[in-house]
């Protein structure tokens, strides 16, 4: 599976956008790019997950760039709730699920 | 409620001791996972069982066993205990073997082990 490169912390502003970045420049054709987030010692969440396209559900939205070596997450209105690390993990169909260290994100008030 | 669930929620035990931790998974959900998070570290990946067979095997210690039930329900074993031991054991589980499926893992609460 692919590996991936997240910055190690961020603070984003409560009601605002957070935009979680991630690059995954050794992404093959057929593997998927998966975000999860964990808040403080919860079982992780997931959020996300997209090949190509970019996606949308009631949680966040996910931006693959074209050559597909990055993507980004966003939180359209980042609440205090939002608080937690947030994992992008790229894995192919039969792959296990492999967490980095992710991105710390606090929101404040 | 994720669907998964692993008892005991918190257990406490003494070095050189033999734990079961026991996992559910959603119902429908084939293939069973287990990861360790230890203090301020990520999430490693130890086991993986689909439908009664283990798949993968990650990090996992000699001193560590895992099976999978015929009704699907897994537990992991754990013995002769040491102090680095302590940690959240977290199972998830999925619907096919590591397949795609629109959702992923779907993780239990987890275990906090505590070893004195």
């Amino acid at each position: 599976d692919a590996k991936t490169t997240q910055p190690t912390s961020m603070d984003c502003a409560e009601g605002r956008a957070a935009n979680l970045p991630c690059n995954h420049s050794t992404i093959s054709g057929n593997e998927y790019v998966y975000w999860y987030r964990q808040i403080h010692s919860q079982g992780p969440q997931y959020i996300i997950h997209g090949l190509k396209n970019n996606e949308t559900n009631e949680m966040a939205s996910l931006i693959i760039t074209e050559d597909r070596k990055s993507s980004t997450l966003i939180l359209p209105h980042a609440t205090l709730r939002d608080t937690a690390v947030y994992y992008c993990i790229v894995r192919g169909s039969w792959g296990k699920l492999q967490f980095g260290a992710g991105t710390q994100v606090v929101v404040t008030p | 409620d994720s669907g998964v669930t692993q008892t005991p929620k918190h257990l406490i035990t003494a070095t050189g001791q033999r734990v079961t931790l026991r996992c559910s998974p959603r119902s429908g959900d084939l293939s069973v996972y287990w990861y360790q998070q230890s203090l301020d570290q990520g999430l490693q990946f130890l086991i993986q069982y689909y439908n009664g067979e283990e798949r993968a095997k990650g990090n996992i210690l000699e001193r560590f066993s895992a099976q999978q039930f015929p009704d699907l329900h897994s537990e992991l074993n754990l013995s002769s205990l040491e102090l680095g031991d302590s940690a959240l054991y977290f199972c998830a589980s999925s619907v096919v073997g590591g397949g795609v499926f629109p959702y992923g893992y779907t993780f239990g609460s987890g275990t906090r082990l505590t070893v004195v």
